[in-house]
């Protein structure tokens, strides 16, 4: 099982480019959930997906949107990057609906020119 | 909706100490608690958790408690080691998505 992953691993953008961002799991998950990090404030929910088929915003989901393609994979989209989205982003999954171990990708260094 | 809060952000102990980081949380409806490191440029791992019918949790040399009534869960390591090193963060779920703390900078110093 390779468990979580995410391509690329690291990406420069110019201002107003777009990209997306893949993420997959081969565990079987239900759920998957889409985090930026940015220095000294934590993990903040972007999007998540509770089920195949289904999104839901997080914290913080403007400038982004998200596909769940199938149950293994979930993808991010900036459709016009903006310096405020120079960021690490990880993506996790869990087995079931709520409330287990998250399981996260080695994570994607973003950054925005 | 949940707001969770950590203490202090940066932690320095002596090799062999014990440190302790504090969480509280906002929404009385949260019941799980997980605790995760992350080492530099690494992903974050889970290395205990606890559910709100436990008030207090054992693993080897970590340990978390619970406080339901005040709305707090602290992080209890003891006999730290160098490779302890790393930044801790805190979470609450309010059910399908986990809220983190802004996180805690731990240096284990030998």
């Amino acid at each position: 099982n390779a468990g979580v992953t995410q391509t690329p691993k690291f990406q420069v953008l110019k201002t107003g480019q777009s990209m997306t961002l893949q993420c997959a799991q081969d565990m079987n998950h239900n759920s998957m959930y889409w985090y930026r990090q940015d220095p000294g404030m934590g993990l903040r929910l972007i999007y998540y997906s509770a089920s195949e088929g289904t999104t839901d915003k997080g914290e913080v989901p403007n400038g982004y949107n998200v596909s769940r393609l199938n149950k293994r994979e979930f993808s991010l989209r900036l459709e016009s990057a903006a310096p405020s989205q120079t960021s690490v982003y990880f993506c996790a999954s869990i087995p079931g609906r709520n409330q287990e171990t998250q399981y996260f990708g080695p994570g994607t260094r973003l950054l925005v020119l | 909706g949940e707001n969770v809060e950590q203490h202090p952000s940066t932690l320095s102990v002596q090799e062999g100490d014990s440190a302790v980081i504090k969480c509280t949380y906002s929404d009385s409806a949260s019941n799980y608690f997980p605790w995760y490191k992350q080492e530099l440029g690494k992903r974050p791992q889970l290395i205990i958790d606890i559910r709100s019918n436990v008030g207090e949790k054992k693993d080897q040399r970590i340990a978390v408690t619970l406080n339901k009534t005040a709305k707090h869960f602290s992080l209890h390591i003891t006999e730290t080691q160098p490779e302890d090193s790393a930044v801790y963060f805190c979470a609450a779920s309010d059910g399908n998505k986990l809220v983190f703390g802004a996180g805690t900078i731990l240096r284990v110093k030998s």
